[in-house]
């Protein structure tokens, strides 16, 4: 069975930084593309940024690019996102999801920028 | 970036009916297009994919159709547990963008 399983997030103020973490499990996680979607509260959802399976392509939404890096560590079957220069509008629950076709999604991560 | 949009943004049905739920792109997004349920308080799941290729575990009530431009959601006869919202999503390019959504309630 797929699982992803994020975690990191929490209240930080803006200008701040913070690093979430998806876990993923089920599946050959070295073989598959990975993604960062976001959902604003009572919003739609964002595409936020992209990985490939070797690091070797990265994507980003303009609304982040130069603030959020996405990571991987094939060998821990985990995905990251570092944030910095947090903004309000970056509040949101983030989602880690797999592959191009967002097949899998975690349940989410809770990311609060306020003072 | 490709837009969007779905109509209705609200629809209103009875348990059996059959139901439409549309989807349109800005441009071409050729049949590389998604649908996705999300309940409340849930993650989103994926229903079917590119188009008309329905997700492992999914009834075959709900089935995709479409191309170019336009796509359609269809659900043969509504359940009670079909309540939810809808997204579309293409992933023909870079960024994927989604729908703005289709809140289905019971009438």
């Amino acid at each position: 069975e797929v699982q992803l399983v994020e975690s990191g997030g929490g209240l930080v103020q803006p200008g701040r930084s913070l690093k979430l973490s998806c876990l993923a499990s089920g599946f050959t996680f070295s073989n598959s593309g990975m993604n960062w979607i976001r959902q604003a509260p009572g919003k739609g959802l964002e595409w936020v940024a992209s990985i490939s399976s070797t690091s070797s392509y990265i994507y980003y939404a303009d609304t982040v690019k130069g603030r959020f890096t996405i990571s991987r560590d094939n060998a821990k079957n985990t995905l990251y996102l570092q944030m910095t220069s947090l903004r309000s509008e970056d509040t949101a629950l983030y989602y880690c999801t797999k592959g191009g076709e967002l097949d899998y999604w975690g349940q989410g991560v809770m990311v609060t920028v306020s003072s | 970036d490709i837009q969007m949009t779905q109509s209705p943004s609200v629809l209103s049905a009875s348990v059996g009916d059959r139901v439409t739920l549309n989807c349109k792109a800005s441009q071409n997004v050729n049949k590389y297009l998604n649908w996705y349920q999300q309940n409340l308080g849930e993650a989103p799941k994926l229903l079917i994919y590119n188009t008309d290729n329905l997700q492992t575990g999914i009834p075959s009530r709900f089935s995709g159709s479409g191309s170019g431009t336009d796509y359609t959601l269809t659900i043969s006869s509504l359940q009670p547990e079909d309540v939810a919202t809808y997204f579309c999503f293409q992933h023909n390019s870079w960024p994927g963008t989604f729908g703005t959504g289709t809140k289905l309630e019971l009438k």
